[in-house]
């Protein structure tokens, strides 16, 4: 079984710019979720997609934006990009469900820097 | 708003001692605790769980314990091998399905 597949790995943007990361779940997930991780700050919840439609919200502006396709693949974009969005962010899938161990497994993330 | 928190950032240990990591949570409607290791340039692979309802969950050298009453959840590792060092991450989920984390405890064993 093919695991979370996140692209680009490495990308390298200026200020002002804007970027789309890309995440194919595990085959059969229907929940992806979005964070950030940043040194000192753990893993920030960005959002959850659950069958194309935004489930969950974490409180990050409205630059942070994402999208989820009818294959369940998903899309993240933050527009405007500023120096303090360098960070890993990681894309993880689960069956969505909400009983049981529901577990989240990750992607090994896309390293974004912004310069 | 922190609501999974890891106070120790660092912890080091002898091989073949336990390593013992803690992590504190300040809702009690979470319903799941889960304990998540990241290895440099990978992300974070799950390693245990434990549903509200239990109060410890064992798999081979790593054990949860949850403090329900205490909101506090720890992780055992025995004996604790070098492969071991990483970071470790706790995380809690709520009924709405979505996951806290908190900051990290980063592990070193020491041969």
């Amino acid at each position: 079984k093919a695991g979370v597949t996140q692209t680009p790995r490495y990308l390298i943007k200026t200020r002002g710019q804007q970027v789309t990361l890309s995440c194919s779940p595990i085959s059969g997930h229907r929940s992806v979720s979005w964070y950030q991780q940043t040194p000192g700050q753990g893993l920030q919840f960005l959002f959850e997609y659950f069958s194309e439609t935004q489930r969950n919200k974490g409180n990050f502006p409205g630059r942070f934006s994402g999208r989820q396709f009818s294959n369940s693949r998903s899309e993240m974009n933050v527009s405007t990009l500023e120096l303090g969005d360098s960070a890993l962010y990681l894309c993880a899938s689960s069956s969505g469900g909400g009983a049981g161990a529901n577990v989240l497994t990750f992607g090994a993330g896309s390293r974004l820097t912004v310069l | 708003d922190q609501q999974v928190k890891q106070n120790s950032p660092s912890l080091s240990v002898q091989e073949g001692r336990i390593s013992i990591l803690n992590c504190d949570y300040t809702n009690s409607m979470f319903d799941y605790f889960l304990w998540y290791k990241k290895y440099p340039a990978e992300g974070p692979t799950f390693l245990i769980s434990i549903s509200s309802i239990k109060d410890k969950n064992e798999d081979g050298r790593f054990t949860v314990f949850l403090n329900k009453s205490a909101k506090h959840l720890s992780l055992h590792i025995v004996p604790s091998q070098p492969g071991d060092s990483a970071v470790y991450f706790c995380a809690a989920r709520n009924t709405g399905n979505q996951f806290y984390f908190g900051t990290g405890t980063s592990l070193t064993v020491i041969p």
